[in-house]
């Protein structure tokens, strides 16, 4: 089975460029979750999508930054204007059901902004 | 809310030595419980649940007790290996639909 799909595992760019992480959650799940990890702040939940649809996204740093779920096998995290601050480690999860059942994460895209 | 506060780490160890990682929560309702394993570069990965009370949940020689009373879930293992070596997150979740991470400790494990 294939697990979450993240891309791209790393990303550089410079500040101020548009940012876009994609994850492609496992199949035939109807939960998807966006997490920031860094070193000071630790795991952070960003926003989280039930059937596409986005029910919780009060972790959302700022208005720079933007979620989408077009389709049941897709998502994207937006930054625009990036920051240096956005730099972390993020994170695509899915889940089946709610949350007494586990989530499946992906490895990670590896941002730095310069 | 819920919360759930995790050993502060790092915590090291000699190989073969006994591990135990306390974790202890705060939920409304009938939590799940989680333990989730981090090695370096990955995501976090589940390592046991357990989903009411009084349930054990184990893998990989690791086990943990779903202890309503004392509301903890403590992550214990007889023998680690230095393979061992990673951060370990305890978690709930409720049927409200996302999960809440305890903030990781990071096992270091000594040859």
């Amino acid at each position: 089975d294939a697990g979450v799909i993240q891309s791209p595992r790393h990303e550089v760019t410079e500040m101020g460029q548009e940012v876009t992480l994609r994850c492609k959650p496992i199949s035939g799940h109807d939960y998807l979750f966006w997490y920031r990890q860094t070193m000071m702040r630790g795991l952070e939940l960003l926003i989280y999508f039930n059937n596409n649809v986005p029910i919780d996204d009060s972790g959302m740093p700022e208005d720079r930054f933007s979620a989408k779920m077009p389709n049941a096998s897709f998502s994207t995290l937006k930054i625009q204007p990036s920051e240096p601050r956005d730099s972390a480690v993020y994170f695509c999860a899915s889940s089946l059901g709610r949350g007494s059942q586990p989530q499946h994460f992906g490895d990670g895209t590896r941002l730095s902004i310069l | 809310g819920n919360s759930v506060t995790q050993m502060e780490g790092p915590v090291t160890l000699s190989e073969e030595a006994f591990l135990t990682i306390n974790c202890t929560y705060t939920a409304t309702g009938y939590p799940s419980l989680f333990w989730y394993v981090q090695y370096p570069g990955e995501g976090l990965q589940l390592l046991l649940k357990a989903t009411k009370a009084d349930d054990k949940g184990s893998n990989k020689g690791f086990e943990a007790t779903y202890r309503k009373e004392t509301t903890s879930f403590h992550l214990e293992k007889g023998s680690v290996q230095v393979s061992d070596s990673a951060v370990y997150f305890c978690a709930l979740g409720t049927n409200a639909g996302k999960s809440t991470f305890g903030d990781g400790t990071t096992l270091t494990v000594k040859p």
